[in-house]
Order: structure tokens, then sequence, then C-alpha cells
């Protein structure tokens, strides 16, 4: 079963980096997965696409702050000069036949 | 510019159905699936369906399946999404968002979302 799990909750501090991991169930390690970013009292937007090779193409006009990296069964996005319009809620997404699949997501505190 | 517009809030009572719509712009509305997300108050988005504009052919997630009903108006580039016998645990944020295909199933735009109510 396709599955993604991720933290529930995550903080760091204005100007600093955080790191968020996005892990594939077993048997889907090769697969790509989205991020997406909710503000809150928004709707989601779409960060960039992340491939198991840790090639991702990015949305329209979402920074450089941002970037993807992937290790195995683990996805990662990183966020780095941390603003705070950067609090909101993460969610990495994949995809099978007929099926789209979201993580739990993880939220973001920036102290 | 890509666009996807939804309709407004709505209020129902339980055993109701709801139908909400997503108008796409900017793009060429039969090239993308649209998928119906949805998302509970202080919860996750959980994904519930999708239509091929082109075909009208539709899949949805085996919680949904029987009760949502998924439609396109090509002309107006506009898909549609009724939910029946609706619940209070049904009170959620409803968005529309593409993607190109299952071998790029990645939601590329979003709508703004459509906030259903469901209280008697």
């Amino acid at each position: 079963q396709l599955v993604l799990t991720q933290s529930p909750s995550a903080s760091a501090s204005l100007g600093a980096s955080v790191k968020f991991t996005c892990t594939l169930s077993s048997g889907h390690s090769s697969y790509a997965i989205a991020w997406h970013q909710q503000q809150p009292e928004k709707g989601p937007r779409y960060l960039m696409k992340l491939n198991s090779d840790g090639s991702h193409n990015k949305g329209d006009g979402i920074p450089d702050r941002f970037s993807g990296s992937s290790s195995g069964a683990e996805r990662y996005l990183t966020i780095s000069s941390l603003q705070s319009e950067d609090e909101a809620g993460y969610y990495c997404q994949t995809w099978g036949t007929g099926i789209r699949v979201f993580g739990g997501g993880t939220k973001l505190t920036v102290l | 510019q890509v666009q996807l517009v939804q309709s407004g809030a709505e209020v129902k009572k339980p055993g109701a159905s709801v139908k909400v719509s997503c108008k796409a712009s900017g793009y060429t509305f039969t090239g993308y699936y649209m998928h119906w997300v949805r998302q509970a108050p202080g919860q996750g988005l959980e994904w519930m369906g999708r239509i091929n504009p082109n075909s009208g052919a539709t899949n949805s997630a085996q919680k949904f399946q029987g009760r949502v009903t998924m439609t396109r108006d090509t002309s107006i580039s506009t898909a549609y999404m009724e939910l029946g016998s609706l619940r209070s645990d049904d009170t959620a944020v409803y968005y529309c968002a593409r993607d190109r295909d299952d071998s790029s199933g990645y939601f590329d735009y979003w709508g703004q979302g459509t906030l259903v109510t469901v209280s008697s």
C-alpha cells in the first residue's frame, strides 16, 4: 500500500534552516513526490516535484530558499533563511495509477 | 495564467447533497486531469477522486465510492463534484487541483477552496 509518512510538527528560528522528511512506504522507494505549502487560512500551493535521484522542478515563483533532495525512500524539503511567512503546513504527495496520496503534513512554527 | 476558480461556500443539512464547481482558465481544459481534495477542520489533505475532462472517465477513493459524482462541461471548462448523503463529518474545505496524468501525478495548480458546512 502506497503511504507517505511525515512528522506532525517542526520548529526553527527566524533566519535558520529547516529540513522536512517524507518517507515512502516499503516497495515504493523509487517514487517521485511533490511538496505543497499551506499557509494559515489559505489553500495549498505547489512547491516542487522531487524525483528519487534528488532532481526537482519548482513551481512558478518559488524562491531559491526552497530545495529538495532524496535518499532511498526518504524525500526532503529544506527551507533556508527562514522567514515568518514560511510558518505553514507542508504536505508531501505522490501518485500511482488512478490514485493520489498525501502525507499527514508537518506544521512548521517559526520562532 | 492558469486559474482554477471554485464556487462559493455552502451550508447543507445532513442527508442532502452538495455540488461544487471549478472553472479552469489559462490552459487546455481537456489536457489535464481534475482532482478533488478535501480538508476537514484542523486536519490534513484527503484525495477524493478525479475526472479525465477529455473522456469523462472518473476514479474515486474507495471511501467515497457510491457517494461522489464527478462531471465536467468542456464547453465552459468547468468540473463539478457532487457529494451525496452528507454527514456532519463531511464538513470541510473542498479543493480542485489539476495534474497531467498518472506518470506526472502531482498537483501544480489548486483552486481557492470551497467551504461546505453540514449542520442541522
